[in-house]
């Protein structure tokens, strides 16, 4: 059973154009989760997806930044006009279901973003 | 509203027992904690649910007071392995935004 898959693991994009990142989960699961972690940092919350839904993206910013998970193929997280401040690992997990006290989250490799 | 996990750093020789401490402002659900090697993704450790429960595998477990709204985590007879960042992660109510701590660095030396 193929764990958590994220492509590109790594990106760079020059400032001002768009970054794409994406995301299959689990096979079976459809929660998705978001992270962004600057170096030496923790993981930030960013969004949580469900297929076709979000459910929460208070931890995203307003501009720029958007998520998908359509009913087919991979969850999608999309910076546009890229900034330097936006170079970090963005991490996502899939959870079978919501994220709780009986479902843990399983991360995938992350894609480190350089915004040069 | 992110959990402060204390100390911020540890290291330890071979052997030795270390207790990483996580603490929320707000009254919590459940804590999860999660592991992360430099460079690579975090990996699941154990949940913990309220009601003052402990868990553990091989020399790593934890307990959840959720009158004092803090986890910890025990490692004990630590080895080289165990080097990396741990995080708790901790959730309000059941299915809502899940939180990670600020991290604590571990590192094991021979």
């Amino acid at each position: 059973n193929a764990g958590v898959m994220q492509n590109p693991r790594h990106l760079v994009r020059r400032r001002g154009q768009e970054a794409r990142l994406r995301c299959s989960p689990m096979k079976g699961h459809s929660h998705v989760y978001w992270y962004r972690q600057l170096p030496e940092e923790g993981l930030k919350f960013m969004v949580y997806l469900q297929k076709e839904n979000i459910i929460d993206e208070s931890g995203m910013p307003k501009e720029r930044f958007s998520a998908e998970f359509p009913k087919e193929g991979p969850s999608i997280l999309r910076i546009q006009q890229v900034v330097r401040g936006d170079s970090a690992a963005y991490f996502c997990a899939s959870s079978l279901n919501p994220v709780s006290a009986i479902y843990e989250q399983y991360f995938g490799p992350g894609t480190r973003l350089t915004v040069t | 509203q992110q959990p402060v996990q204390s100390p911020q750093a540890v290291i330890l020789r071979e052997g030795e027992d270390a207790v990483i401490n996580c603490s929320s402002s707000k009254a919590l659900y459940s804590v999860h904690w999660y592991r992360q090697k430099h460079g690579e993704a975090p990996v699941f450790l154990m949940i913990l649910l309220k009601g003052g429960e402990q868990k553990g595998h091989d020399k790593i477990s934890a307990s959840f007071n959720e009158k004092k709204q803090q986890s910890s985590l025990y490692l004990t007879a630590s080895q080289l392995s165990y080097s990396g960042t741990y995080f708790c992660g901790t959730e309000r109510r059941s299915g809502n935004q899940f939180y990670f701590g600020t991290g604590t660095s571990l590192t094991v030396i021979p």
